[in-house]
């Protein structure tokens, strides 16, 4: 079964630039979630997709993070514009729809803004 | 916020057992506790979760307190490919809710 899959690997981008990643979940899989991980820190909700619905985006900078989910498939998540504190790993992760299925972590995208 | 406590760090001799401590006193009853690790550089992944009964997987043992308040994740025999920060989650076992991580605690096994 492939897993999660996101892309790029790696960014590096001037501040006020805007950025894009892309994950691809398992299939199937029905519930989507965007991590934001600061150095040091566990991974931090930024979003979650309920098919290609938001199930909760309250931590979200809304002001310059978006993010979809299009036919309910793949997800991308946009920065614009960045700010230095963006610098973070972005992790996207799927599961099933029940409450105890688990979560699979795709690799994440580390962004350095400058 | 976290609803958990774990040290910062422990260290581990290769191929002993490595005992993960975690707290968890203000866990509700329709709580279940999870066990993420994440290696340098990958993704969280998953190891082991449960209500109140004790629970065991092909990677790891997990033994909650008949109170529930604590818990604690065996790792029955670390080998150097084990070493990552671990996460004790608490998350109710309705609705799908994400995850919230703490800080973890970093393990590392040393041969």
């Amino acid at each position: 079964e492939a897993g999660v899959a996101q892309s790029p690997r790696y960014k590096i981008i001037e501040k006020r630039q805007s950025v894009a990643f892309w994950c691809n979940p398992i299939s199937g899989h029905a519930t989507l979630y965007w991590y934001q991980q600061i150095l040091g820190q566990g991974p931090k909700l930024l979003i979650q997709f309920q098919n290609n619905g938001v199930v909760d985006d309250s931590q979200l900078p809304k002001d310059r993070f978006s993010a979809e989910r299009l036919k309910g498939v793949d997800s991308t998540l946009k920065i614009q514009p960045a700010k230095l504190e963006d610098s973070a790993v972005y992790l996207c992760a799927s599961s099933l729809f029940r409450s105890t299925d688990t979560q699979y972590f795709g690799p994440g995208t580390r962004l350095t803004v400058l | 916020d976290a609803k958990t406590t774990q040290p910062t760090s422990m260290d581990c001799a290769e191929g002993r057992a490595a005992n993960l401590p975690c707290n968890h006193s203000t866990i509700s009853g329709n709580e279940y506790v999870y066990w993420y690790r994440q290696i340098h550089s990958q993704g969280p992944q998953y190891i082991i979760h449960g209500l109140k009964n004790n629970e065991t997987n092909e990677m790891a043992s997990l033994i909650i307190t008949e109170d529930r308040k604590s818990s604690t994740l065996i790792l029955p025999h670390a080998t150097l490919r084990d070493t990552a920060v671990y996460y004790c989650i608490v998350r109710v076992g309705h609705g799908n809710t994400p995850l919230v991580f703490g800080k973890g605690t970093r393990l590392s096994v040393i041969a």
